[in-house]
């Protein structure tokens, strides 16, 4: 079984619906990561969590909230998606000394 | 701030051929230095990465990179390239003293290889 899995792996949704994408892991980490990547743009960090009760802006947090339900689980939420957070989802975790990071198996989403 | 810039979004090899991708970087700190694979259809997967110590990283695959302060590079290298190596490679550093930071990503190099 993957150590990082995330839910859905591909998502159409419309303008102005609120959707949510869920990772759990199975490495028992305590930091976790939401990144998107666009083509030509690399990936860029969106939020992440050092623990369950400690949870950051990334680069490019704005239109995007996020839960850290427990270790193993860490979710991002659109409230209102817009067509152009039309992109690939990554969801990644690492140890406390973080210098490796795993990632899951992406989401696409469209945004119509 | 911290940096990174992959230099070529698309390099084409021929197989058998060396494989040279270039990442150069910004860092304020000393740097923690990675690269990372990512084949079709998948996430990220760690090939190596620098902390301290030896300057040149040996990774997975037949992969290495070589750490040069001078010349604020971190370039990717593989002797001879293998149609299983076409993927997107991305170069980062850690943005803070070495496990305190994030990783910042440079923007990708797309690898093919021609048989």
């Amino acid at each position: 079984d993957a150590d990082v899995t995330q839910t859905p792996r591909n998502r159409i949704t419309k303008t102005g619906k609120r959707i949510m994408l869920e990772c759990s892991q199975t490495k028992g980490h305590d930091r976790m990561y939401w990144y998107r990547q666009d083509p030509g743009l690399g990936l860029r960090l969106i939020y992440y969590s050092f623990d369950v009760k400690d949870i950051n802006k990334g680069e490019i947090s704005d239109g995007y909230s996020v839960s850290r339900q427990a270790q193993a689980k860490f979710s991002l939420s659109l409230e209102s998606a817009i067509p152009n957070q039309t992109a690939l989802y990554f969801c990644a975790t690492s140890d406390r000394q973080g210098l490796e990071q795993y990632f899951g198996p992406g989401t696409r989403l469209t945004v119509t | 701030a911290q940096s990174v810039t992959q230099l070529g979004s698309h390099v084409s090899v021929s197989e058998g051929a060396l494989v040279l991708l270039r990442c150069n970087y910004s860092s304020s700190v000393p740097p923690y230095l990675f690269w990372y694979v990512q084949y079709p259809n998948q996430g990220l997967q760690l090939l190596l990465k620098y902390t301290t110590g030896a300057t040149l990283v040996k990774g997975i695959n037949g992969f290495e990179a070589e750490f040069k302060k001078s010349e604020t590079s971190f370039h990717l290298t593989k002797p001879s390239a293998h149609m299983s190596d076409a993927a997107e490679y991305f170069c980062a550093v850690s943005d803070g003293w070495g496990s305190q930071g994030n990783l910042i990503f440079g923007k990708g190099t797309k690898l093919s290889v021609k048989p």
